[in-house]
């Protein structure tokens, strides 16, 4: 089976601008979540999806946003970049949203000049 | 909110010598707990979890950690490190109400030499 992928892997955007990263769960897998990861702040909470629903939010401004589509693929993006938006943005899927294990993807490197 | 400590940053060890790091987290309620392994250049790996019953659960590559629920600390433990577990090591917590979402510690950094 093929693992969680994400999509580009590296990007590189100016302040101001906005930027849409995508995921594709693993087949089958119909919960995503995505996280934040920088040196100073660690690994993040970002939001989950289940269904096309956003079942919970982390704690980060609006200008972050995400959706999630009928074949359980998720978007996240990102308006109004800032610098301190750089950072490494991933991607977990898992089966439900019962006691399942995420199963986390490669990430999408995010570079704000 | 719940929170995730990992104390030791930066761990390095001889191959062959035996690994404990230390995860602590503040919640009183049911958690579920992970440790997740970052080897260099790769993603993140689910080495185990705990979820009910047993408190000793044991992982790949022959990692195993201990669930005391009166000291609220979940360590991560091998009895012979190798060069190979060189890696960043996590551990999260995921509140027990079915919502995904992890609160992960800052990672302990693994460095084994030969």
């Amino acid at each position: 089976k093929a693992g969680v992928t994400q999509t580009p892997r590296y990007l590189i955007k100016t302040r101001g601008q906005q930027v849409t990263l995508s995921c594709s769960p693993i087949s089958g897998h119909r919960s995503v979540s995505w996280y934040q990861q920088t040196p100073g702040q660690g690994l993040q909470f970002l939001f989950e999806y289940f269904s096309e629903t956003q079942r919970n939010k982390g704690n980060f401004p609006g200008r972050f946003s995400g959706r999630q589509f009928s074949n359980s693929r998720s978007e996240m993006n990102v308006s109004t970049l800032e610098l301190g938006d750089s950072a490494l943005y991933l991607c977990a899927s898992s089966l439900s949203a019962g006691k399942e294990t995420q199963y986390f993807g490669p990430g999408t490197r995010l570079l704000v000049l | 909110a719940q929170s995730v400590s990992q104390h030791n940053h930066h761990v390095i060890l001889s191959e062959a010598a035996s690994l404990e790091l230390g995860c602590n987290y503040s919640y009183g309620g049911t958690v579920n707990l992970f440790w997740y392994v970052q080897y260099p250049g790769q993603h993140l790996q689910l080495l185990l979890k705990y979820f009910s019953g047993d408190p000793l659960v044991k992982g790949i590559k022959g990692f195993e950690a201990e669930f005391i629920k009166s000291k609220f600390s979940f360590n991560l433990r091998k009895p012979s490190v190798q060069w190979s577990d060189t890696a960043e090591y996590f551990c999260a917590v995921n509140i027990n109400t079915g919502r995904r979402a992890l609160t992960f510690g800052s990672g302990t950094r693994l460095q084994v030499q030969p």
